[in-house]
């Protein structure tokens, strides 16, 4: 089993749907990442969070410390939100580690 | 416009042929990482270096040579690299080790014949 677990792998959505991707860890964790990544490679920071909910844009973070469980939510999703999203816990046992989730491909179509 | 820049964009190089990755940020960021990136898998963490000094190795084959001359420019310095060693290189800092925000650069795309 893998110490960070993400779901679904795959998402296909229609434009202005709701979407969310879950996260779940095994590991103690100091900070939780979420990140996109779009095709081509580049890679961005979309939230670190160790408590409680995030919010930016039409993207929000929430994360439950007792569950080890973290949701990154898009509203209102658009073609351009298609990437992969990945979740990464960080710190813990392992200080300044990151280890990262499979990803989630995320498509949402016009 | 990423504000982390690394150099080259692309690079094909053979077995024995010796080349060098860079990384250059100017966020005044503490510590730095490089990540290999195979297809359609997530980031491998290879080494992080926390205020120039190495943090960690991810026991990284010694043909991976890690250097940071300053606080603000990373190296990756590879020698007798293999085919399987092919991959996207990401370089990414944050203000401070693993617990502010990362910031990534575009990658270096890595092909070795």
């Amino acid at each position: 089993k893998n110490e960070v677990e993400q779901s679904p792998q795959n998402l296909t959505a229609q434009e202005g749907e709701f979407i969310t991707i879950n996260c779940s860890y095994s590991v103690g964790i100091s900070a939780l990442h979420w990140l996109q990544q779009h095709p081509g490679g580049g890679i961005v920071s979309l939230f670190m969070l160790s408590s409680g909910k995030k919010k930016h844009g039409r993207l929000i973070a929430t994360i439950n410390i007792q569950e080890k469980h973290s949701s990154l939510h898009i509203t209102a999703s658009h073609p351009r939100d298609s990437a992969v999203y990945i979740c990464g816990a960080g710190g813990g046992t392992s200080y300044g580690k990151l280890t990262f989730g499979q990803g989630t491909i995320l498509t949402v179509h016009p | 416009d990423t504000e982390v820049t690394q150099t080259p964009k692309h690079l094909v190089m053979g077995m024995t042929n010796k080349k060098s990755l860079k990384c250059e940020q100017h966020m005044g960021h503490r510590a730095m990482y490089w990540y290999k990136q195979k297809a359609k898998k997530p980031p491998e963490l290879m080494f992080v270096y926390s205020y120039e000094k190495l943090s960690i190795n991810e026991s990284v084959p010694s043909r991976f040579s890690p250097e940071c001359p300053n606080s603000s420019l990373l190296n990756l310095h590879l020698h007798a690299l293999q085919p399987e060693d092919s991959a996207l290189y990401l370089c990414a800092s944050s203000q401070e080790e693993l617990y502010s925000p990362l910031h990534f650069g575009n990658g270096t795309r890595l092909t070795v014949t």
